[in-house]
């Protein structure tokens, strides 16, 4: 069955530093999307982008936060000046189409480290 | 900001136990409920995405249920077995199909 991959599976970087998370979600997929998990908290969602364009976004999602489809196949996530507080699971999810009554499907996420 | 609540947040049952959880979301503004079921270092796997007022949805020995109008859905696994140990998670979409997590019930199951 096809799935939504991320990599790395866990990034330890230094405050301060620019981060880019890799996503490639199932190929027929035209709806993509990023969340994120601080430990014990809830999903949060961060941003959604469909036909090339950031379609919603959350508060949490502020000028640090860039997504991009550079070629068709990759859907990144980059944090551009890295914070503690920045530290999450980073999760990638992909939905077909819009029709109503799909789910979104998840990659394994990308434990993020802030040091 | 949209408020989706789950409880209770774990619940340790013995193998063979049936059991049951609860999804309360807004009542108003219904799209659809999603379940979804997470392992430990694995993704959220989709189970269910309800969208009728009264539906059932039944998926081998897990079932859920919908109540558009007082805004909750349960979640129900019959003769649970350890495979079964997983977070339980429910998401109310928007129109724009922006996921809003409930905090998840944590399931484990004793052999």
């Amino acid at each position: 069955e096809p799935e939504v991959t991320q990599t790395p599976s866990h990034q330890v970087t230094q405050m301060g530093q620019e981060v880019i998370l890799r996503c490639v979600p199932i190929s027929n997929h035209l709806y993509f999307y990023w969340y994120r998990q601080i430990l014990g908290q809830k999903v949060e969602f961060l941003v959604s982008f469909y036909n090339n364009e950031i379609s919603e976004k959350s508060e949490i999602f502020d000028d640090q936060f860039s997504v991009e489809r550079p070629d068709g196949s990759n859907f990144t996530l980059k944090i551009r000046s890295t914070k503690l507080e920045d530290s999450a699971m980073y999760f990638c999810a992909s939905r077909r189409d819009g029709q109503g009554g799909q789910p979104q499907h998840f990659g394994d996420g990308t434990r993020l480290s802030i040091l | 900001i949209l408020n989706v609540e789950q409880s209770p947040q774990s619940l340790h049952v013995q193998e063979g136990d049936s059991t049951n959880f609860t999804c309360s979301f807004p009542s108003s503004n219904f799209y659809a409920l999603h379940w979804y079921r997470w392992e430990t270092a694995k993704s959220p796997e989709a189970l269910f995405v309800m969208t009728l007022n009264g539906d059932e949805k039944k998926k081998g020995r897990i079932s859920a249920t919908l109540n558009t109008k007082e805004g909750y859905s349960y979640l129900y696994i019959k003769g649970s077995q350890p495979e079964d140990s997983a977070t339980y998670l429910c998401a109310f979409p928007n129109a724009g199909n922006m996921l809003t997590f409930g905090g998840g019930t944590r399931l484990m199951v004793k052999p």
